[in-house]
């Protein structure tokens, strides 16, 4: 099936500090990726919709300076959560979806962040 | 408004045979999705569903039925490791998913 690597797993800074993520589609082109956040028992909350080579389109209340979007290719995307603080700390998950209607999106393993 | 409702919550035996129902109410319908997610873990894709009808794959199967906004997810023969959230989600008009907030499946030895 369709895999979707997320990079890094975990990540635990200080505040203030840059954090980037990696979303990669590894064996298939992803036209669209998705940035969703998830806070304990809760569901996933979608933040930015991305397609490659255009600015992605952030969801109502999500800071797009806050969190930036690079969708440089078909098969990679980034998320730079800028200056994060202790309230940033969530789990963030990136899903990729080739195009196609009745694709499914496939979910990367997804990134624990925690500020301190 | 976009609307997606099910259970938050269901508990079931092993070896029983659980339906987990999904409703919705949104601005155009383009397939609807069922994901599984265990606790800490990113979602993973069960089923597709776009016509109306029963796509059964394994022990697990989805139906569909548009006219009625209305979607279950079938379980059988549960095993523990079935023990996860289940997600219900809805490709609207913009082909954007409209997600469910999700079944937290309990089951019980």
């Amino acid at each position: 099936g369709a895999v979707v690597s997320q990079h890094p797993s975990w990540v635990i800074c200080k505040s203030g500090t840059s954090v980037k993520i990696e979303c990669r589609s590894l064996d298939f082109q992803a036209t669209t990726m998705f940035w969703y956040r998830q806070f304990p028992k809760q569901s996933l909350m979608l933040m930015a919709t991305s397609n490659e080579g255009s600015k992605a389109t952030y969801e109502q209340g999500v800071e797009k300076d806050k969190f930036l979007i690079n969708h440089a290719s078909l098969t990679l995307s980034t998320l730079t959560v800028t200056s994060a603080h202790p309230e940033d700390s969530s789990f963030y998950i990136c899903s990729a979806w080739g195009g196609r209607g009745g694709q499914p999106q496939h979910f990367g393993d997804g990134t624990r962040l925690s500020i301190l | 408004g976009q609307n997606i409702d099910q259970p938050t919550e269901m508990t079931a035996t092993e070896g029983a045979i659980v339906q987990i129902n999904c409703t919705y109410q949104t601005s155009g319908f383009n397939g609807l999705f069922w994901y599984q997610q265990h606790a800490g873990e990113a979602p993973t894709f069960l089923s597709y569903n776009v016509l109306d009808g029963l796509e059964e794959k394994g022990r697990f199967s989805s139906f569909l039925s548009r006219s009625k906004g209305y979607s279950y997810l079938l379980l059988k023969e549960l095993q523990m490791k079935d023990s996860a959230s289940y997600l219900c989600a809805v490709k609207g008009s913009n082909y954007q998913l409209i997600w469910g907030a999700g079944t937290k499946l309990i089951i019980k030895p």
